[in-house]
């Protein structure tokens, strides 16, 4: 089946610093989800893309889909502590009614 | 986007018994999943909540252990069935909404530990 391969898996960086996480996968995708979950919280949506080669922003979020539609990166810049918690990319192939595949998830600690 | 509540935030369980999820959305959405996310894990679609008609499961999960119903456009129940420890998990809720059915949106979880 579909399989997103997310990395890093975990990531501790100082407050101020700026973040990359991507998603790769062998599968050709249509639309690019990113998502945030914080500690006993559903996922939270954080940044859609829907045509290859699109690079769109939300605050410090920016997030790029892959012009080979195979993958896709999520920028955050000048880290905060509250960018703490677990990113999840998310994938749907075919038409919008397709299901959504998961990354395994970027686990993220911002230290003061 | 669509604002999601579920019934009961979480709860502890014996072995055995059985527990009922609730999902509430405040608008008429077009389609409503469950997931289950073990601990430390992704996410993992169980269920397409189908309304007036049975849900359509994913490969590894059954009806008779996750009964689901959607009686109308913004309401859906899971039942976790004769559970086991193994069935610890958070159950989430998620919805596509009527004209922006790329977007999905999740709603709180119910966290659940079986004992």
């Amino acid at each position: 089946g579909q399989q997103l391969n997310q990395s890093p898996q975990s990531m501790f960086i100082q407050e101020g610093e700026d973040v990359s996480m991507n998603c790769t996968s062998s599968s050709i995708f249509n639309t690019w989800l990113w998502y945030k979950q914080d500690p006993g919280e559903g996922p939270v949506l954080l940044i859609a893309l829907y045509k290859a080669g699109e690079l769109t922003s939300n605050g410090r979020l920016t997030a790029q889909f892959g012009i080979t539609r195979k993958d896709s990166f999520l920028n955050i810049s000048a880290s905060i502590p509250s960018d703490v918690g677990i990113y999840f990319c998310a994938a749907r192939g075919g038409t919008s009614y397709g299901k959504l595949t998961f990354g395994q998830g970027t686990i993220l600690t911002v230290h003061p | 986007s669509a604002v999601i509540s579920q019934k009961p935030s979480r709860d502890i369980c014996q072995r055995g018994t059985s527990l009922t999820i609730q999902c509430q959305v405040d608008s008429q959405v077009t389609m409503m999943f469950w997931y289950r996310q073990q601990p430390g894990q992704s996410l993992t679609l169980i269920a397409t909540a189908n309304q007036g008609s049975e849900a359509t499961y994913e490969s590894g999960f059954v009806i008779d252990k996750f009964p689901i119903s959607r009686p109308n456009l913004t309401f859906s129940t899971l039942t976790v069935s004769n559970m086991s420890p193994e069935d610890s998990s958070i159950y989430l809720c998620s919805v596509k909404l009527a004209g922006v059915e790329s977007l999905q949106f999740f709603g709180p979880g119910t966290r659940l530990t079986v004992l």
